[in-house]
């Protein structure tokens, strides 16, 4: 199985600071890899997938980068509906695996 | 609109069976494979299985293979998680999603999900 390593499993920042979270795969992925993001009591929401591709009706605020093992999910002016956990995933190849979470918290 | 809208909450006992269900619509139910999620209380993701249902194609997590079973009735446009024993290290949120891309033959991630169903085993 691909593990997913995530870090940091918490961040806390302000409303208007850019905030980077990255995830590393345990094997190469190429770029096949997703994000999402989850609020309390609420269904995951995809934002990226293709490691780059913003998900039609994601902010521009949000981006994806990175290919093979090592990835960034970046977020260029925090607002307050970003406070949530989010979670990379990789789809290269079954079974499909998720990274730990990152938990973005008010400062 | 896409929606996928799950059965509710259960409360079983260790050693029951149980199924759950994940109605499709909005879309051609036949054509995007459907995954289930596990999130435990606190916890992060895991995902357990996933079915194509236009030919019934099924792929297992090898953390869930011999634990749950996943299955889809065209007729109603509907995918099921089902266990036979239950145990109550299975209580946690599970959720069903669509995958992103329409008739994959790889690997996608979920674009639409459901919106939970808590299982609850206790003695």
């Amino acid at each position: 199985d691909i593990q997913m390593t995530q870090s940091p499993s918490t961040l806390s920042a302000s409303v208007g600071d850019r905030v980077t979270i990255t995830c590393r795969a345990s094997q190469t992925i190429s770029n096949w890899l997703a994000w999402y993001q989850q609020k309390p009591g609420k269904a995951p929401k995809v934002l990226i997938y293709k490691a780059s591709r913003l998900e039609s009706g994601v902010p521009s605020r949000f981006s994806g980068s990175g290919s093979g093992t090592d990835f960034t999910l970046t977020i260029r002016s925090l607002q307050p509906d970003d406070f949530a956990t989010y979670y990379c995933q990789q789809y290269n190849s079954y079974p499909l695996t998720f990274g730990g979470g990152t938990k973005v918290e008010i400062k | 609109e896409v929606q996928l809208v799950q059965s509710g909450a259960e409360v079983k006992k260790p050693g029951e069976s149980l199924k759950i269900s994940c109605k499709a619509s909005g879309y051609s139910f036949t054509s995007y494979w459907i995954g289930w999620v596990r999130q435990m209380p606190g916890q992060g993701l895991e995902w357990m299985g996933s079915i194509y249902p236009g030919d019934s194609e099924t792929r297992y997590s090898p953390s869930f293979q011999a634990q749950v079973t996943i299955s889809a009735d065209k007729s109603i446009s509907t995918v099921y998680l089902q266990w036979s024993r239950l145990k109550a290290s299975d209580s946690a949120m599970y959720y069903c999603a669509r995958g992103l891309v329409r008739g994959a033959e790889t690997p996608v991630p979920f674009d639409y999900w459901g919106q939970a169903t808590l299982v609850t085993v206790s003695s």
